[in-house]
């Protein structure tokens, strides 16, 4: 079946400093991949999306490469703000299915 | 717009109890999708519900049932509970279509405690 694995957390950086939060996916066919983003007390937010080999997802200054060699979505930003602290979700879905499988969430504390 | 509502925010039971769980979508949304989210995991899907009817379902007892109304909005029903049912119970609203593009909003959730 289809499976998504992150990077466990907590992830801890200094105001500024660069991020990656690793993504990789179990899944047949061709999924779409998305980032979310989750912060206290809220629902997901969606963060980005690639919906296809070699695409780029972009927002907010998070970046991810959807790579099928690798099979990896990695979520990354050049400089995080203290802002940035969230709890991170990495997930893949099918055009015509509603049904989303997440990875089991990356946390992020970034310290001024 | 004030996006997918959930209530209530919080709830507790115990086990065998049953318990209704609530959810307005977001304006123009059709499609209610449900979600369980045990803590420090990512969100399991439960099912999907559009034209009033259950659509997918994920790998979930028939305990968890659900029903969508007239007006979109919905209701998970969990019966004979367990503890192991404790999480946060997540809400997503979409359009329905075949395009994956179209993104689903997430509620806040509804936290339920299973003593």
């Amino acid at each position: 079946g289809n499976s998504v694995t992150q990077m466990e957390g907590p992830v801890t950086l200094s105001e500024e400093a660069f991020l990656t939060i690793n993504c990789t996916y179990t899944a047949t066919g061709y999924p779409s991949l998305f980032w979310y983003v989750q912060y206290p007390g809220e629902g997901l937010q969606l963060l980005l999306k690639a919906t296809k080999a070699d695409d780029k997802g972009s927002n907010k200054g998070f970046e991810a490469t959807y790579r099928k060699e690798t099979t990896s979505f990695h979520l990354e930003k050049g400089s995080v703000q203290v802002s940035d602290s969230a709890v991170y979700f990495c997930a893949l879905g099918y055009t015509g299915r509603r049904a989303l499988t997440f990875g089991s969430g990356t946390r992020l504390q970034v310290q001024p | 717009d004030a996006g997918v509502t959930q209530s209530p925010t919080h709830l507790i039971k115990t086990r065998g109890q049953q318990v209704t769980l609530r959810c307005s979508p977001k304006s123009g949304h059709d499609t209610v999708s449900w979600y369980q989210q045990a803590l420090g995991q990512g969100p399991q899907f439960i099912f999907q519900y559009y034209e009033e009817e259950e659509r997918q379902r994920g790998n979930f007892p028939d305990r968890f049932s659900g029903h969508q109304f007239p007006n979109y909005s919905s209701e998970l029903n969990v019966n004979a509970l367990l503890l192991g049912d404790s999480a946060l119970y997540l809400c997503a609203s979409s359009l329905r279509t075949t395009n994956l593009d179209n993104e689903q909003f997430f509620g806040p959730g509804t936290r339920l405690t299973v003593l």
